[in-house]
């Protein structure tokens, strides 16, 4: 069965860089495009970030734009979300999902647990 | 930032019927794009409910249903039952070349 397995959260300090990972299996990781969607406390979901099937395109939210690199590892198949310069608002649980599509164009059907990422002085 | 909204809340009695809206524009919904729900319950990460605007997946009960008319597309959710209580979203495809989620919608049965 399809699973998606996010760690990497934690406490960080603002300005300062985290990286998150997402282990995929239970499905061919290199034939779809990937997801990180993000939920602030008590808050609604926010879509960040999306990269295809295979790497040739990478799309972000406004929030998150130059600040955040998505990217993915068919050989070990593994999807990261790189965190630089975190801002307080950046505070989250942080979800990876798969999309129905290569290319990200569809919905997102399979969703991990999610990682929490608290960023603070 | 949603550009997809929703109402904060709806409730309805055990057996009712409630329906969500959620409403885009022209860059979005009305621009053809499909539109999907999500359910999430309390303290566990969403899951899909309907997808292209009005499929079910594998285990979704028929209880709920969607649609989709101009800028806009509802969720409706019949024979309500204790476990339906829960937020759900909205989500599209922008062409800003992002995806975009509503604002979510709580559902209390009552």
């Amino acid at each position: 069965q399809v699973q998606l397995v996010e760690s990497g959260g934690g406490v960080v300090q603002p300005g300062r860089s985290l990286r998150l990972s997402c282990a995929a299996s239970g499905f061919s990781f290199s034939t779809y495009a990937m997801h990180w969607v993000r939920q602030a406390p008590g808050k609604g979901l926010e879509w960040v970030a999306v990269i295809w099937y295979d790497e040739r395109n990478k799309y972000y939210g406004d929030s998150v734009k130059g600040r955040f690199t998505i990217s993915r590892d068919k050989s070990k198949n593994t999807l990261y979300l790189q965190m630089d310069s975190l801002r307080v608002e950046d505070t989250a649980a942080y979800y990876c999902a798969r999309d129905r599509d290569s290319s990200g164009h569809l919905f997102l059907d399979h969703w991990g647990q999610g990682t929490l990422v608290t960023v603070s002085s | 930032q949603s550009v997809l909204t929703q109402p904060p809340s709806v409730s309805g009695a055990p057996g009712q019927r409630v329906t969500i809206s959620c409403t885009g524009s022209s860059s979005n919904i009305g621009a053809g794009y499909d539109v999907h729900w999500y359910q999430q319950l309390p303290g566990t990460a969403p899951k899909l409910v309907i997808y292209v605007n009005s499929n079910r997946p594998s285990g979704v009960p028929d209880r709920f249903s969607g649609s989709k008319s101009g800028t806009s597309a509802s969720l409706a959710i019949t024979g309500l039952q204790a476990d339906d209580e829960a937020d759900y979203y909205c989500q599209s495809y922008d062409s800003s070349l992002r995806h975009v989620f509503g604002t979510g919608t709580k559902v209390t049965v009552l």
